[in-house]
């Protein structure tokens, strides 16, 4: 159980396109779900939280308008890279909490790997 | 805000023997911490969790101890496999109050060689 997948896994796009990524909880329901970047060699990074239903959270240098996050449902999150760049490249990974479980761990999803050309 | 630092970027092991990461960190005390493996190219794969009022737990051959007053935690994989190798990461809730869902603060890891 607690299984959270991403697609896409992987996608390659030319400067200045929009990238949208989906986060997906397929056997739970969660109302709160993260999203991570992580560059090559680093730890992973918390960009956003983002809760069903009310706007996303943004961490200290995450410009919202850039990273747009949509939380539509129990088990959706949508993270668009709007106007890419090469500098936004990264493992992009979200995470998930199980709404009904009492506890403070964290499913994560696969991953997606973006290049930006 | 939390800094966290894993002991080093590589650890080899040989099989068989226990293998012991450390994770420190220096500000607020956090409400827990997590361990995470995490293989190339994929996310991270919750191991176990242990809160600030618990000291040890333990999970089959993984063993995770939690020392509030020296800000560390230590990871053991006791009986080591090659299957182990992996880079183990350890992570604290960012802001510390342990109010339910929480983002996560995360150390670069530590990468594990286990050699046969």
């Amino acid at each position: 159980g607690a299984v959270v997948s991403q697609h896409p896994s992987w996608v390659i796009c030319k400067s200045g396109t929009s990238v949208k990524i989906e986060c997906r909880s397929l056997d739970f329901q969660a109302t709160t779900m993260f999203w991570y970047r992580q560059f090559p060699k680093q730890s992973l990074m918390l960009m956003a939280t983002s809760n069903e239903g009310s706007k996303a959270t943004y961490e200290q240098g995450v410009e919202k308008d850039k990273f747009l996050i949509n939380h539509a449902s129990l088990t959706l999150s949508t993270l668009t890279v709007t106007s890419a760049h090469p500098e936004d490249s990264s493992f992009y990974i979200c995470s998930a909490v199980p709404r009904d479980y009492y506890t403070d761990t964290q499913y994560f999803g696969p991953g997606t790997r973006l290049t930006v050309l | 805000s939390q800094k966290i630092e894993q002991n080093s970027e590589a650890l080899n092991i040989q099989e068989g023997k226990t293998a012991t990461l450390t994770c420190n960190y220096t500000n607020y005390s956090p409400a827990y911490l997590q361990w995470y493996r995490q293989d190339p190219g994929r996310g991270p794969v919750f191991l176990l969790l242990i809160r600030e009022n618990e000291k040890e737990k333990r999970k089959e051959r993984l063993k995770v101890t939690f020392d509030t007053t020296l800000k560390q935690s230590l990871f053991h994989i006791t009986a080591s496999q090659p299957a182990d190798s992996a880079t183990y990461l350890c992570a604290l809730d960012v802001r510390g109050s342990g109010g339910g869902a929480d983002g996560l603060t995360f150390g670069k890891g530590t990468h594990l060689i286990i050699q046969p």
